[in-house]
């Protein structure tokens, strides 16, 4: 596709579950970002790779969150023990390169929900 | 730390009228970007508009253009003959510093054009 793709569209889980959110970036994207969007607010910013080590993660709330890009392309964020506080929708974005002049392109997201 | 506020939670305006939306910001860098995206209910943030803080000429795409004030630290986007699909949360951002890349974002103004 020519967009950044999420997988799941929509998670349901229950509190305590493990859960893994996949995110697609834009073919020949070497920079992709996680923000989480909470009801009512704007998206926060989570973690960032260059490739495929993260180059910031120091939006990670806790280290109940993961996430890798072991390729460089594909990149899953994943989350143990979930609370319900955790609850909002993931958005995924990519650039083609790294740098703040760069535009980010985003996904639909996936709505999480713990229940 | 960098902060977006977006002062309107809602703005309604008639079909064809022209719209302002503001956005003010705060940041220590001296060069910066700043973006406004669109987020329709089908959730996926769409790029509008994007201004590089070193240039004094205002950014201007079709119907859409910024007032960028980088002494008062505001970046309102205006929206001329407004049309009923701008109907969605519009989201100011910022590129986040520092060496980081992610974005910081406002909390959005839900912009409503009725018929």
């Amino acid at each position: 596709g020519a967009g950044v793709s999420q997988t799941p569209s929509n998670k349901v889980t229950e509190k305590g579950k493990y859960v893994e959110l996949r995110c697609d970036p834009i073919s020949g994207h070497t920079a992709l970002y996680w923000y989480r969007q909470s009801l009512g607010q704007g998206p926060e910013f989570l973690i960032y790779f260059q490739g495929t080590g993260a180059a910031d993660d120091s939006g990670l709330p806790n280290d109940r969150f993961f996430a890798v890009r072991p390729e460089g392309s594909v990149s899953t964020l994943k989350i143990q023990r979930t609370e319900r506080g955790d609850s909002a929708v993931y958005l995924c974005a990519s650039s083609l390169n790294s740098g703040r002049q760069e535009t980010q392109y985003f996904g639909p997201g996936t709505r999480l929900l713990v229940l | 730390a960098q902060t977006v506020t977006q002062s309107q939670p809602e703005m309604s305006v008639q079909e064809a009228e022209t719209v302002t939306l503001s956005c003010t910001y705060d940041t220590s860098e001296n060069n910066y970007y700043l973006f406004w995206y669109k987020q329709p209910p089908s959730r996926q943030m769409i790029l509008v508009i994007r201004q590089e803080a070193y240039k004094q000429q205002n950014a201007t795409e079709n119907r859409f253009s910024v007032n960028f004030q980088k002494a008062a630290k505001s970046f309102s986007l205006k929206i001329s003959d407004s049309q009923l699909g701008d109907t969605a949360m519009y989201f100011c951002a910022q590129s986040t510093g520092g060496g980081a890349d992610g974005l910081t974002f406002g909390k959005g103004t839900h912009l409503i054009i009725q018929p």
